[in-house]
Order: structure tokens, then C-alpha cells, then sequence
């Protein structure tokens, strides 16, 4: 069966610190991944999304970057946190674009102070 | 912008009554799925209705869809304490990717 793991699960940083949150995937291959972020009380705002190794699509131009280094690896990185960074990020995955249910990791919480 | 708006925004009702959410949104569709997301954690898939159906039931759980409104309803009818939760509709067009609504809290009150 496929799992989806994501770390750390909370994160507090200072502004202008970096940043990396990791998704991984097990038990399948070729996923669509997904990194979305949800501000409190709202719904989920698509961050990017890879359909490949090495392939990122950026949704909304922000202070954030994402990686696809491997088949089943994304993450998530910023040089230089801001204020409005804080949220719960939420990676995803499925099939394709074809397989429309997406299987979501347990979050990561992140603050920024 | 969102695609898809949830309404009410916060429900509260008393365990064994019928609890609805609606969904409304603004560009045709393919499909349109509803999740739950239990606080702090992330969204689990509840049901999936195709752009040609106009009613399915998983359980619990019956979901209309009526394409002329562009709206769709998630019913959960004899509601538990364990259904408390939040609930989204998200929207899924030719381009694929899937727009998630504001969600609607649900309470449900032993």
C-alpha cells in the first residue's frame, strides 16, 4: 500500500532563516506530487506541482522553491523566511492528472517569528 | 481565486441529526470531490461525482451534484461525534489539478 510521509511535522523559524520540508512517498512510482499551503481557517492554496523527476510547476510567485530530486522526493525550500510564511503546508500525491483523488501527508506546521 | 465556496462556513448540530454543506462554484467541471481534514492533520478523500452524475452515496455520505447551478451538497445524515471535522469541496477541470474551497466547519455536539 502507498504511504506518504512528510517532516518535520511542526517548525518554528526566525525570519530570514532557510527552509526545507520533505515529502516522501512508498509504493508507487511516477506520482503527481503536490505542495499546498493552508492559512488558518482556509481552504488549500496549490503551491507547485511535479509531474517528474526535475519537473516544477510553480503555482503563485513567492518566496518559496520546490525540488524533485528523486522519483518520490519532493521538497520544499526558501533561503529566506518571511512573516507570511507561516502556515500548515500539506504535500500530496496521485497518479496523474487523470486520478483526480489526491492522498495527502500529515502536514507540517510551520511559524515564522 | 477560489473556484469553490462552502457554505455554511461553521455548522454545529446535535449528534443523530442529518448535517448538510453546500458547494458553489464557477467554471465547468469534470469532477468534483469532497474531503475531510480533522484538525491539524491532512484532507482524506471522501467521495468523487462525476460532471454526469447527479447523486452518490458512500455510507453515510450522499453528494448531489447539479451542474446548471454549479453547486454541489454533502449530506451526512445520523451524524456522530467523530464526524466533527472540516469538510471541503474541491473542483477538478481539463487542466487536472484540483481548487479547494474555504471548507465548512462541522461540530457535532454529543
Amino acid at each position: 500500500s502507498q504511504t506518504i510521509h512528510q517532516w518535520p511535522a511542526t517548525l518554528v523559524q526566525p525570519v530570514g532563516s532557510p527552509l526545507s520540508l520533505e515529502c516522501t512517498v512508498e509504493g508507487t512510482s511516477n506520482p503527481n506530487l503536490y505542495w499546498y499551503r493552508q492559512a488558518a481557517g482556509r481552504g488549500l492554496q496549490l503551491l507547485f506541482y511535479s509531474v517528474g523527476i526535475g519537473q516544477i510547476s510553480s503555482e503563485v510567485p513567492q518566496n518559496l522553491s520546490a525540488s524533485r530530486p528523486q522519483d518520490r522526493q519532493f521538497i520544499l525550500s526558501s533561503k529566506k523566511l518571511l512573516l507570511s510564511d507561516s502556515g500548515f503546508y500539506l504535500c500530496a500525491w496521485n497518479g496523474g492528472f487523470a486520478y483526480n483523488e489526491q492522498f495527502f501527508g500529515p502536514g507540517t506546521r510551520l511559524t515564522v517569528l | 481565486s477560489q473556484q469553490g465556496e462552502e457554505d455554511p462556513q461553521a455548522l454545529s448540530i446535535q449528534e443523530g441529526e442529518n448535517a448538510t454543506m453546500n458547494c458553489s462554484y464557477k467554471t465547468s467541471i469534470n469532477n468534483l470531490q469532497w474531503y475531510r481534514q480533522n484538525s491539524g492533520r491532512g484532507l482524506v478523500h471522501l467521495i468523487l461525482i462525476r460532471s454526469n452524475e447527479r447523486e452518490k452515496h458512500s455510507g453515510r455520505l450522499r453528494v448531489t451534484l447539479d451542474t446548471s447551478k454549479k453547486s454541489s451538497s454533502l449530506l451526512i445524515t445520523a451524524s456522530r461525534a467523530a464526524d466533527t471535522a472540516s469538510y471541503f469541496c474541491a473542483t477538478n477541470t481539463n487542466a487536472g489539478k484540483s481548487t479547494f474551497g474555504d471548507g465548512t466547519t462541522l461540530t457535532v455536539k454529543p
